[in-house]
């Protein structure tokens, strides 16, 4: 079964530094989306992708963050000069062609800064 | 801020009991609807999605959805210590491109 797929598993960065997180997306499906976790905590949307471009983003989603499809089937989320609040799972999703469809996750990256 | 409210739990239940999940949401708007499972340290898992009043079955789950109370459930027949796992309800807002999750409930069966 078709799966998103996430880099890496575990990323350690010394905070202020810039991180960018890795996902592959279901070959056919056409919305993206990235959430974080912070441990013990609810999964929160952080912003969602369509016909290269972002189509909503959060709160949390400020000037820090950033989101690219470089190629065909990479879609990455960049973190600028991270913070220690930073740390969190980080979640990747795809739906197929409508944001009410079902979303698929990947194992996610969890994301710790020092 | 759209919320989705799920009881924490942990609901205990006997192995092969009937397990009932429960979650309420505030954006009456809503039109679809989804249950997640999510294993300790591992990522949300689809369980079910529902879009209409109404039972959804599905091998040994059922959704249940009721858009005039704002509630949406899951019950899970012949629990089975394997389904021990925090579930999450999950709502996409009306013309969201978004899912707004609840805390999630924890789930305990024991053989």
């Amino acid at each position: 079964e078709p799966e998103v797929t996430q880099t890496p598993s575990h990323q350690v960065t010394q905070m202020g530094q810039e991180v960018i997180l890795r996902c592959v997306p279901i070959s056919n499906h056409l919305y993206f989306y990235w959430y974080r976790q912070i441990l013990g905590q609810k999964v929160e949307f952080l912003v969602s992708f369509y016909n290269n471009e972002i189509s909503e983003k959060s709160e949390i989603f400020d000037d820090q963050f950033s989101v690219e499809r470089p190629d065909g089937s990479n879609f990455t989320l960049k973190i600028r000069s991270t913070k220690l609040e930073d740390s969190a799972m980080y979640f990747c999703a795809s739906s197929p062609d409508s944001p009410n469809q079902p979303q698929h996750f990947g194992d996610g990256t969890r994301l710790s800064i020092l | 801020q759209k919320e989705v409210e799920q009881n924490s739990g942990p609901l205990s239940v006997p192995e092969g009991a009937i397990a009932s999940l429960n979650c309420t949401y505030s954006d009456r708007g809503s039109q679809s609807f989804f249950w997640y499972r999510q294993y300790s340290g591992k990522s949300p898992e689809l369980i079910m999605f529902i879009y209409s009043n109404g039972d959804k079955e599905d091998g040994r789950f059922t959704a249940q959805l009721n858009k005039a109370s704002q509630y949406v459930s899951l019950l899970i027949r012949d629990s089975q210590p394997s389904d021990s796992a925090t579930y999450l309800c999950a709502v996409n807002e009306v013309y969201g491109n978004k899912l707004v999750f609840g805390a999630g409930t924890i789930l305990r069966v024991k053989s």
